[in-house]
């Protein structure tokens, strides 16, 4: 299995751009969420999916977009990039089991600059 | 709102040192509390999880523990390693939402040889 795989591990934007950062997941997860990581800030949760069709936001959605037309996939999307949206980005995923035991498993991250 | 903090921030131990790492969380409903290790650019793994109902979980030489109704977790290491060299981080998952985490900012290990 290769777990969560995340393209690309780096990319590098100009104000304004849009791009998609790709989400992937081989373990038939059915909850799938993205973070971002600044220093100082820990790690805040973007949007989340508990399944194909749904999607939900986080803490600090504004600026992103998600879908899920698929159990696998969840990409993450910046209509209009700005520097504030520098960060290392993770996505993650889990099982749904009852009674709390929801491992919950990393890519290895993007890291996005925008100048 | 649930806010999750760590202490120290950063730690710098000789090798074979046996340490704590703290966590805790101010809001005592939550179903589980996972510690994550994370290397310089990589991302996280999972260590441990322990779930609300636990009191403690173990894995070869970490040892976890919580208490709920203090709102504190430590991790435990013993006998440190070089390779234990990393950032800690420690997450809740509060109840009655979905599968997301609330994370500290992380303790960075140094583990001198």
């Amino acid at each position: 299995n290769a777990g969560v795989t995340q393209t690309p591990k780096f990319q590098v934007l100009k104000t304004g751009q849009s791009m998609t950062l790709q989400c992937a997941q081989d373990m038939n997860h059915e909850y799938m969420s993205w973070y971002r990581q600044d220093p100082g800030m820990g790690l805040r949760l973007i949007h989340y999916s508990v399944g194909a069709g749904i999607t939900d936001q986080g803490e600090v959605p504004n600026g992103y977009n998600v879908s899920r037309s698929t159990t696998e996939d969840f990409p993450l999307r910046l209509l209009s990039a700005a520097p504030s949206q520098t960060s290392v980005y993770f996505c993650a995923s889990s099982y749904r089991p009852s009674g709390g035991r929801n491992i919950q498993y990393f890519g290895a991250g993007t890291r996005l600059s925008v100048l | 709102k649930q806010e999750v903090t760590q202490i120290p921030a950063a730690l710098s131990v000789p090798e074979g040192e046996n340490l704590v790492l703290n966590c805790s969380f101010t809001d005592s409903a939550i179903y589980n509390l996972q510690w994550f290790r994370q290397d310089p650019g990589k991302g996280l793994t999972s260590l441990l999880l322990i779930q609300s109902s636990q009191r403690e979980q173990t894995s070869g030489r970490l040892n976890a523990s919580l208490d709920k109704s203090s709102g504190r977790s430590t991790l435990y290491i013993a006998a440190s390693q070089p390779g234990d060299s990393a950032t800690y981080l420690c997450a809740v998952r509060p109840q009655g939402g979905s599968e997301k985490l609330v994370f500290g900012k992380g303790t960075k290990l140094t583990v001198n040889p």
